[in-house]
């Protein structure tokens, strides 16, 4: 089963905004709009910023937004923090036999 | 407060059987709608989906994995099990459980704060 396909890492300098892009194919991401987002730091378990390609949950930053075009799927970060710092993971439903995947995975910088 | 947390051993040895279980704590597996994930993250890896049980008792697993896994609930205990065979090195990994958000196909939320397995003899 193919992880869906994010740049190894995106970085940036507090104040700027950054956009991490996440591909799949019309059977996940271009198929559905299922698309999650997470913030994992460092020994910590992934948080959803994300939900429904561009839905925040209760409490995520109002500086995360979402969006997808296709089959890709893409992650702003607006007015980049230090504790912006982590790495990010996109989800999607995928209608094959494994109904879940994610992406490969991205660190974020702040310079 | 919604949260979940996983326990099992923190070391098997090739070929034996792993048997994780993720408590429920402000939800109830039962509930309509209810589902529950287990993912898991080698070290310094990405993320990968295994298994979901529902409220119902449908199950669904990773199409690579589904052979050596097996997804269970204790209702009775408010518990979702996770047993998987032939354990290997190659499955030294966090495992977290995570409802499924919103109740449906929306993402996950919220983790547990996951369990790492170390496979070696």
């Amino acid at each position: 089963q193919s992880a869906l396909t994010q740049p190894a890492s995106v970085s940036g300098s507090p104040g700027q905004s950054i956009t991490i892009s996440c591909t799949g194919t019309s059977s996940d991401i271009g198929g559905y709009n299922y698309v999650s987002w997470y913030q994992q730091y460092p020994g910590k378990a992934p948080k959803l910023i994300i939900f429904d390609v561009s839905h925040r949950p209760s409490g995520a930053s109002n500086r995360f937004s979402g969006s997808k075009s296709g089959n890709t799927a893409s992650l702003t970060i607006s007015g980049l923090q230090a504790e912006d710092e982590a790495d990010y993971y996109c989800s999607s439903y995928r209608s094959t036999s494994t109904p879940y995947v994610f992406g490969t995975g991205t660190k974020v910088t702040v310079l | 407060q919604v949260t979940l947390k996983e326990s099992g051993p923190a070391l098997v040895k090739p070929t034996q059987t792993l048997t994780l279980t993720c408590s429920l704590f402000g939800f109830s597996v039962s509930t309509d709608l209810m589902r529950v994930n287990w993912i898991r993250q080698p070290p310094g890896k990405a993320l990968e989906w295994l298994a979901r049980i529902d409220w119902d008792d449908d199950k669904f697993y990773s199409t690579s994995l589904k052979t050596r896994l097996t997804i269970s609930k204790d209702t009775s205990k408010n518990q979702v099990v996770l047993t998987m065979t032939n354990m290997d090195p190659v499955d030294t990994a966090t495992y977290y459980c995570a409802r499924s958000a919103y109740g449906g196909n929306s993402g996950f939320d919220p983790w547990g704060q996951g369990t790492l397995v170390t496979v070696s003899s």
